[in-house]
């Protein structure tokens, strides 16, 4: 089983178009988070949720909205797609807020066309 | 904040030798956790090995250790005898306080290593 998923793997849009991320961990994990890593491989934290809570937001665009239904998952959306906003993104849970031991799904590539 | 530096930007190893990847760091907290992350060409990231700020001792796992200076803020990743699989990005990073319940935790990661180990 995979403990942290995410899909879709790859995404190819056109600019302006709205799209998701869907994030599932099975760990039992009270904290997930999204990061983003650009072309030059820099990873940026974006958002995390503890138990349903944001608690922490970075300066991202409000066109990226976390959505968290439960837990288990942590859904990114993002809406009005530019170009730049074409990176790797990664899904990650921890045991809790407490702990950088990140658990990372496989990440989702995302191209802006 | 927290900065972390990772001033190799790639490096090449013999297979079956040791080799030390760079990592500084700079906090003005007294409590934090120094992290290794592996990134094969898959692209998954995977974590290797944890250095809490306060522990007397190294951290090792395995074929890695972590020789954290803490007086000279380093935290250098030692791969002992390389394999040809050790070949990917590694990621030096930190967060903060881990422990003391601040809240408001962020891993930052430096701008990472490419190592290549030939055979």
């Amino acid at each position: 089983d995979t403990a942290v998923s995410q899909t879709p793997k790859y995404l190819v849009t056109q600019m302006g178009n709205d799209k998701s991320i869907k994030c599932e961990q099975n760990l039992g994990h009270d904290t997930m988070y999204w990061y983003k890593q650009d072309s030059k491989k820099f990873l940026k934290i974006m958002f995390s949720y503890n138990n349903k809570e944001l608690i922490i937001n970075e300066t991202v665009p409000n066109r990226f909205s976390p959505k968290s239904p439960d837990k288990a998952h942590l859904n990114l959306h993002i809406n009005s797609l530019e170009l730049g906003d074409s990176a790797v993104y990664f899904c990650a849970s921890s045991q809790d807020e407490g702990t950088g031991e990140l658990f990372f799904g496989e990440g989702s590539r995302l191209t802006v066309l | 904040a927290q900065k972390i530096t990772q001033t190799q930007p790639g490096m090449f190893v013999q297979e079956k030798e040791a080799v030390t990847l760079d990592c500084t760091y700079d906090t003005s907290d007294q409590s934090y956790g120094l992290f290794w992350y592996k990134q094969p060409s898959s692209g998954e990231m995977i974590f290797l090995i944890y250095q809490g700020s306060y522990d007397e001792q190294n951290a090792t796992e395995g074929r890695y250790s972590l020789n954290f200076q803490k007086a000279r803020k380093s935290a250098n990743l030692v791969i002992s005898a390389s394999q040809l699989g050790d070949s990917a990005m590694y990621f030096c990073a930190m967060i903060p306080a881990p422990y003391s319940g601040a809240g408001s935790y962020q891993l930052t990661f430096g701008k990472g290593t490419k190592l290549s180990v030939i055979p």
